[in-house]
């Protein structure tokens, strides 16, 4: 079992749809972050959460708003999204961003926007 | 702009050859470098880390690291089919960068064809 689980795997949404993409580590890690991954892009970093707080919002639109409870669940709440937001959405932890910062990601939720 | 460089591919090598990934990246200041291995599909799982100048190796892997000239290698040795994948490198933000920030390469496609 992956210590870093996504839910929903998969995910079809229309555009005027609300819907919430869910990520939780079993690692004890501190650092959490969300990753977008289109094809043929780079993996872009859209959101990073040390310790709960949040310390880099990468120029994200505001229909994709995070939330971190705590340091073990990370939420990304969708809405009013469009077809080019439809991408593979990754989630990834690390020991803390600083010492430790190797990542390990779950396995993503594919996004689909109609 | 910090950008990390490698080439697409794809790189096609028989099984049991030694497959070469390459990489560069442009912020000096950065310290700590990432491979990661991504199959069709599913998500990116790392492979190696590095923080040293000069080579790492695990088992067939090998991660040659050179400051100076801003690049990092991935070596396999004995190849197998099992290693296809795309392999990407990844680059720790450096001083300006938010802790933990992890900057990626489009990736390398490898297969290993047997």
């Amino acid at each position: 079992e992956t210590g870093v689980t996504q839910t929903p795997r998969h995910l079809v949404m229309g555009m005027t749809n609300k819907k919430s993409l869910k990520c939780e580590q079993h690692l004890g890690h501190n650092a959490m972050y969300w990753y977008k991954q289109s094809a043929k892009k780079p993996l872009e970093l859209m959101f990073v959460y040390n310790f709960k707080e949040q310390t880099e919002n990468n120029s994200v639109p505001s229909r994709f708003s995070p939330e971190c409870p705590n340091s073990s669940h990370l939420f990304l709440h969708l809405h009013t999204l469009q077809p080019e937001d439809s991408a593979l959405y990754l989630c990834a932890s690390s020991q803390d961003g600083h010492k430790t910062p190797e990542a390990f990601f779950g396995q993503g939720t594919r996004l689909t926007v109609v | 702009q910090k950008e990390v460089e490698q080439n697409s591919g794809p790189l096609s090598v028989p099984e049991g050859a030694i497959a070469s990934l390459n990489c560069t990246y442009s912020d000096r200041g950065s310290q700590s470098f990432f491979w990661y291995r991504q199959y069709s599909g599913k998500s990116p799982e790392l492979i190696m880390f590095i923080y040293s100048n000069g080579d790492k190796e695990d088992g067939r892997f090998t991660a040659q690291l050179n400051k100076a000239s801003q690049y990092v290698s991935l070596l396999i040795r004995d190849s197998q089919p099992s290693d296809s994948a795309t392999y990407l490198c990844a680059v720790n933000g450096g001083r300006g960068s938010t802790l933990g920030r992890l900057y990626f390469g489009r990736g390398t496609q490898l297969t290993v064809w047997p």
